[in-house]
């Protein structure tokens, strides 16, 4: 079975800072996507941004970029200038793309992330 | 607009009762999940469905139910409300092409007390 892990409940940055967010999975699969979500207060779980792992390239997506490691199983998200807007929870989250999918997510427990003026 | 609608989107019930939630979409997509957000444990797979009267189970579906008569309806029931299943639910929606992630409805915030 896959499992996700974020080992980070909280974090912190200052506006404008960078800060990285940590995730890492266990898999026996090859084929599978990787999906960073946000939840900020109002509970609406938005899409950041996604990774498919045959592709070695990292994704990106304005100032969300992420850092995929497939033989180490870690799929980090780095938001460079971070903004007030940014604070939110972040989820992170494994799909297995095999011949049984079906579009099962699997989260993380969620990191929470404060950004301070 | 929103594509998913979930109701209601805040419920405060007693302990015994029976409880449904509904989701609905209106995108004709195939495939319907519904999760449960608890601290600690991010978003865990209830039920989901891959089509009219199509469904399964997932990791936390003891004391769940669901049912899809139609595709824009997926119906979330607990029989018997206890207060373990107090929680925040979300209903999920994506096509055939699963791999572009999900449209996620807003919440339902569910008390048993």
């Amino acid at each position: 079975a896959q499992t996700v892990t974020q080992s980070q409940p909280e974090m912190s940055v200052q506006e404008a800072e960078t800060v990285t967010l940590s995730c890492t999975y266990d898999t026996s699969e090859s084929n599978y996507y990787l999906f960073w979500y946000k939840q900020p207060p109002s509970r609406q779980m938005i899409l950041v941004i996604r990774q498919e792992a045959y592709k070695q390239q990292n994704a990106t997506e304005n100032r969300f970029s992420v850092n995929f490691q497939k033989a180490a199983k870690s799929f980090s998200l780095k938001i460079s200038d971070s903004q007030l807007g940014d604070t939110a929870m972040y989820f992170c989250a494994f799909m297995n793309r095999g011949s049984s999918n079906t579009g099962k997510l699997i989260f993380g427990q969620g990191t929470t992330l404060q950004v301070k003026p | 607009d929103a594509g998913i609608t979930q109701s209601p989107r805040h419920k405060v019930t007693e302990t015994g009762t029976p409880v449904t939630l509904r989701c609905h979409q209106t995108e004709n997509h195939r495939y319907m999940y519904w999760y449960r957000q608890d601290p600690g444990h991010g978003l865990r797979l209830i039920h989901y469905s891959y089509g009219v009267k199509d469904t399964d189970k997932g990791e936390v579906s003891d004391g769940y139910s669901v049912s899809r008569s139609k595709t824009e309806d997926f119906l979330l029931t607990l029989e018997s409300a206890t207060s373990s299943q107090t929680s925040v639910y979300f209903c999920a929606i994506t096509g055939t092409s699963t791999n572009y992630g999900y449209t996620f409805g807003s919440g339902t915030r569910l008390t048993v007390v």
